[in-house]
């Protein structure tokens, strides 16, 4: 059971236009949501997060947006780069902290393409 | 500063046999996590270590079990190879306690069962 899914295994932009990745979730427990971004032979790394209890969540180009009621949230990138070419993960876990660091839930990530 | 180091970079093991994966984290990081990851599909989760004991595990059999050492690094072992434990094998590190504390991953060991 797929409780973080990303429909889209693959998205292509043009440089300079706007990136959206979508990811849907099932569980209603997860109160914490993150995207992390892959590069090939090395290890996902962290690029944004946002908490149940806001909506939206900005960082530079950068920007997560969080639907509860539609258990949905979205990546945008503005505006695109060819180095923002990568597999992009979403994250979530479920609350209340344990006192060590989160478990995350991954969905299957979503290749962007930036095109020159 | 080093980040996560993960060893091997990649394994080739036959059915049966046993495998331990090492990982020593970041600088200062003192929780370990690993995740196991499939081909074409995201990170699952199998358990983490603080404080030299396992505080979460997710859904794997007991065949996946672990070690932290006294300077944090950390071991993942597995018995009984079967073929789908072919993967890529993701150690995280972090500083607890810290709850939106980030998660450094590193490049992962390769496991392939003939």
């Amino acid at each position: 059971d797929q409780q973080v899914k990303q429909n889209s295994p693959s998205l292509s932009v043009q440089e300079g236009r706007i990136s959206i990745l979508n990811c849907d979730y099932t569980n209603s427990m997860f109160d914490y949501f993150l995207w992390y971004k892959k590069y090939p032979a090395e290890g996902p790394t962290f690029l944004i997060s946002i908490s149940s209890i806001k909506d939206k969540n900005e960082d530079g180009r950068f920007t997560v947006f969080l639907n509860k009621s539609a258990k949905h949230l979205s990546l945008h990138i503005v505006p695109s780069q060819p180095g923002d070419s990568a597999v992009y993960f979403c994250a979530a876990s479920v609350g209340p902290y344990s006192g060590s660091a989160r478990q995350l839930t991954f969905g299957s990530g979503t290749q962007l393409t930036v095109l020159p | 500063d080093a980040g996560v180091t993960q060893s091997p970079t990649h394994l080739i093991k036959t059915r049966g046999q046993q495998v331990t994966l090492r990982c020593s984290p970041k600088s200062g990081h003192d929780t370990v996590s690993w995740y196991q990851q499939a081909l074409g599909q995201g990170p699952q989760f199998i358990f983490q270590y603080y404080e030299e004991e396992e505080r979460q595990r997710g859904n794997f059999p007991d065949r996946f079990s672990g070690h932290q050492f006294p300077n944090y690094s950390s071991e993942l072992n597995v018995n009984a190879l079967l073929l789908g434990d072919s993967a890529l094998y993701l150690c995280a590190s972090s500083l607890a306690p810290g709850e939106y504390n980030e998660q450094f991953f590193g490049p992962g060991t390769r496991l392939t069962v003939l």
